[in-house]
């Protein structure tokens, strides 16, 4: 069974650029994940999908990120533009369930560090 | 509010030694509790889960891990390291809709 793919694994940009990253997530999977990690930190959720419907993005910097999952499968993070503070490593992950359930277990992909200078 | 803390930033054992990480919750509900661990230039890897029963669960490569409740720890352990090991560990934890995590804690393990 393929895992969770993501492109590019790396980008360099400039601030005020602006970069989008890509996710395919486990087919069947309803629910899908975004995160960022800043270095030396935990993932942070930054959004979350249920088919292709928001259910939380509380935690989107929604004045220069966003994020689509058309057709309930594939899915686009943007940042624009982007600033030195989101130099990070973005994950993306999928589940059959949302989270709180026995089937919950989400599966991550390997991440696009980005770095802005 | 911090939902999950992980007090060691970095540890370092030796080969074959015994591991032990931390990991702390604040949750008010019964939590669902998950350690993940993370090599360089790869995505998390789940090595185990909480949801109810047995307190004491059993993971990948060789792993485990003890729900407490009066101590509201989830602690890792491990009888012996391998080299293979080194890497970043994180505890989660469902919060609501959302899985929260630790700050992490990096493995260095000596020959």
């Amino acid at each position: 069974e393929a895992g969770v793919a993501q492109s590019p694994r790396y980008k360099i940009i400039e601030k005020r650029q602006s970069v989008a990253f890509w996710c395919n997530p486990i087919s069947g999977h309803a629910t899908l994940y975004w995160y960022q990690q800043i270095l030396g930190q935990g993932p942070k959720l930054l959004i979350q999908f249920q088919n292709n419907g928001v259910v939380d993005d509380s935690q989107l910097p929604k004045d220069r990120f966003s994020a689509e999952r058309l057709k309930g499968v594939d899915s686009t993070l943007k940042i624009q533009p982007a600033k030195l503070e989101d130099s990070a490593v973005y994950l993306c992950a999928s589940s059959l369930r949302p989270p709180g359930g026995l089937m919950n277990e989400q599966f991550f992909g390997p991440g696009t560090r980005l770095t802005v200078l | 509010a911090q939902s999950v803390t992980q007090p060691d930033i970095h540890i370092t054992v030796s080969e074959g030694a015994s591991l032990e990480l931390r990991c702390n919750y604040s949750y008010g509900a019964t939590p669902y509790l998950f350690w993940y661990v993370q090599s360089p230039g790869q995505g998390l890897q789940l090595l185990l889960k909480y949801f109810s029963g047995d307190t004491l669960v059993q993971g990948i490569k060789g792993f485990e891990a003890e729900f407490k409740r009066s101590q509201s720890s989830f602690n890792l352990r491990k009888p012996s390291v391998h080299w293979s090991d080194a890497a970043e560990y994180l505890c989660a934890v469902v919060k609501g809709n959302m899985l929260t995590f630790g700050g992490g804690t990096r493995l260095m393990v000596k020959p």
